[in-house]
């Protein structure tokens, strides 16, 4: 199974926030990350956050860490369409891989 | 700069048979990493590939197997197709160490087995 935990399905109205939530495992991750996939493409990188971080703030993201229990989060303000997508988390237990959850999919109503 | 160029896009093998998958890393880096998504799962690390040696491996079994050339272009061979190897693979590229955007991901393969 999946060392990093998410839940399945998001559903949002379009202009409201979007929170998705992860848990990971491994204390010894340097960075978290959080990608983001659209159907039939690869995975590109949102944004990443360094262990010794609480917060990072990029635009319409918002990245919190919760050391202590393990917990990532990623707040999307003002949700727009074209972030309907699969949102994966992912932590890096070593420097040669990544290991991620297995995604969110968020949808973004009208 | 280019990014990670993976081909083909998309191919269909009949089990038992054998497939090479191909990757160009992005300009700079070095170290190319495979992933499995299978449909409806998170990527899966198979291997990484530095300095054209296997640098780490997945719980995956020896059927699947790569290489590195001195391009530091990557191949993903997998012998005894099965229908379970049915997936996305993706190609990553960076550098030994990376930092926090240090992965750079193609677009993927979309490997079907009947």
């Amino acid at each position: 199974g999946e060392d990093v935990e998410q839940s399945l399905f998001l559903s949002v109205r379009e202009g409201d926030s979007s929170v998705i939530n992860c848990t990971y495992t491994d204390s010894s991750s340097t960075y978290l990350y959080w990608y983001k996939q659209e159907p039939g493409a690869g995975l590109q990188l949102l944004t990443y956050i360094f262990s010794n971080m609480d917060m990072k703030q990029d635009q319409r993201l918002t990245v919190l860490l919760n050391k202590k229990d393990k917990h990532l989060s990623l707040r999307i303000a003002d949700t727009q369409t074209g972030d309907s997508a699969i949102y994966f988390c992912a932590e890096s237990p070593d420097d040669y891989k990544l290991s991620f959850g297995a995604g969110t999919t968020v949808t973004v109503r009208a | 700069e280019t990014g990670v160029t993976q081909s083909p896009t998309h191919l269909i093998k009949t089990r038992g048979q054998q497939v090479t998958l191909r990757c160009s890393s992005q300009s700079g880096h070095n170290t190319v990493s495979w992933y499995q998504q299978a449909l409806g799962q998170g990527p899966q690390f198979i291997f990484q590939y530095y300095r054209e040696e296997e640098n780490g491996r997945g719980n995956f079994p020896p059927r699947f197997s790569g290489l590195q050339f001195p391009n530091y272009s990557s191949e993903l061979n997998v012998n005894a197709l099965e229908l379970d190897d049915s997936a996305l693979y993706l190609c990553a590229s960076s550098l030994p160490v990376p930092q926090g955007n240090g992965y750079t991901f193609g677009s993927g393969t979309r490997l079907t087995v009947v």
